[in-house]
């Protein structure tokens, strides 16, 4: 069965760094598309790091210069890391697989406040 | 990037009727690399369509996605109770992958 469960969310005040986990089972993260993926309150969908299997990444513009998507093969895990968080950052982050395979872990809250 | 549209924003129905959610594209997508999620309130989103017309597996049939191209839509044939949701369209054509804003089904 394949499972995806994210953790490290919190609450960080404005300009201060997390690092999102989230761990896989029952398929290889190395060789897969992941994504992350994140909900502001009461907003839609916003796709904010990609990872692709030969190791290619991608940023939205919102988040780029400040977030690091990476992956650990032998934990077969992926992380999120976040640096400079704004107020704007406040969301649900969730990760996720390749939209065909359309598995997706149950979300971590991160909220950015003073 | 590929700007997906959804339309309409908020559709009010009953239990029963027939519902179509639409997703048009800035540009074509190519291989009808469309995705539909279902997603309530608290919950993940949840795959029911990819590739335009493929059920996710244990999705009902009452489900079905169709289009290409531009232009996409979900249609669920005789609502449920448990159909009323937020749904969302992604295409994974062309990189980056991107939604829709959302089409909100809610009960009439």
């Amino acid at each position: 069965e394949v499972q995806l469960v994210e953790s490290g969310g919190g609450f960080i005040q404005p300009g201060g760094s997390l690092r999102l986990s989230c761990a896989a089972s029952g398929f290889s993260v190395s060789s897969n598309y992941m994504s992350w993926v994140r909900q502001g309150p009461g907003k839609g969908l916003e796709g904010v790091s990609f990872i692709y299997s030969g190791g290619g990444t991608y940023y939205a513009d919102s988040v780029k210069g400040r977030f690091t998507i990476s992956r650990d093969n032998s934990k077969n895990t992926l992380y999120l890391q976040m640096n400079s968080l704004r107020v704007e950052d406040t969301a649900v982050y969730y990760c996720a697989t390749h939209p065909a395979r359309g598995e997706w872990g149950q979300g971590t809250l991160v909220t950015v406040s003073s | 990037e590929i700007v997906l549209t959804q339309s309409p924003g908020t559709l009010s129905l009953s239990p029963g009727e027939r519902a179509t959610l639409s997703c048009r594209a800035s540009q074509s997508i190519s291989s009808s690399y469309l995705a539909w999620y279902q997603q309530k309130p608290g919950q993940a989103p949840r795959v029911l369509i990819y590739g335009a017309s493929n059920r996710a597996t244990g999705i009902p049939d009452r489900f079905s996605g169709s289009g290409s191209g531009t232009d996409f839509a979900l249609t669920i044939s005789r609502l449920e109770p448990e159909d009323f949701a937020v749904y969302y369209c992604q295409q994974y054509g062309n990189s980056p992958y991107t939604f829709g804003q959302g089409t909100k089904l809610e009960i009439k």
